[in-house]
């Protein structure tokens, strides 16, 4: 089945930095590829989502590229802010014949000091 | 927010036992799924259901069994719970395969002791 790896697991950054978190994939046939931000104490949200056909999106401060023949897809979140500060998790879709089942990587926490 | 709803919040129990948690949702969803969520390990899929009485395992299934009766509960039942299954459980939701999007519950906080 597939397999994601998410590095790095933490990341200290100062505000207005650009921070970038990178996942491998293992599984050649999946197709989407969704970040997830999660606050302390809150539920995953979705924050920006790319599919195989797809090399770069954006979304104001955010963008997520990815890397098809290589596996690998990243999040690029620029001029960082402290409400930038949560625990963001990769994901790839292993698809099947039953429709779309999220993996996730392990997660890196995003630290953004003022 | 979607409208998805975890029970209980939170829930002690001890070894042995056996513990059903319930996901409720209201958007007419055909994806339903149970994440479980410990320091270290991220999110880990346990199982998920592609329609009523339809379902499939996940990365994380042994000693966890799930059923679906009608399109907007997705039980997931600890037959017999161990300490190793102390964690935050997340229900999620999706509307189909051309919007693989997951809206995720407020999450169960589980301590087996």
């Amino acid at each position: 089945g597939e397999n994601v790896e998410q590095h790095p697991s933490t990341l200290s950054v100062q505000e207005g930095d650009s921070a970038v978190i990178k996942c491998t994939y293992s599984d050649s046939a999946s197709n989407y590829f969704p970040w997830y931000k999660q606050e302390l104490g809150k539920r995953p949200q979705l924050i920006i989502d790319i599919r195989s056909n797809v090399g770069e999106k954006k979304d104001q401060r955010i963008a997520v590229t990815l890397n098809k023949t290589a596996k690998h897809f990243s999040l690029h979140i620029t001029e960082t802010q402290p409400e930038d500060s949560a625990v963001y998790f990769c994901a790839a879709a292993g698809a099947n014949q039953a429709g779309t089942a999220l993996i996730f990587g392990k997660g890196t926490t995003l630290s953004v000091s003022s | 927010d979607a409208g998805i709803t975890q029970s209980p919040r939170h829930k002690v129990t001890e070894t042995g036992t056996p513990v059903t948690l319930r996901c409720h949702q209201t958007e007419n969803h055909r994806y339903m799924y149970w994440y479980r969520q410990d320091p270290g390990h991220g999110l880990r899929l346990i199982h998920y259901s592609y329609g009523v009485k339809d379902t499939d395992k996940g990365e994380v299934s042994d000693g966890y069994s799930v059923s679906r009766s009608k399109t907007e509960d997705f039980l997931l039942t600890l037959e017999s719970a161990t300490s190793s299954q102390t964690s935050v459980y997340f229900c999620a939701i999706s509307d189909g395969r051309q919007n693989e999007k997951l809206f995720f519950g407020s999450g169960t906080q589980l301590s087996v002791l």
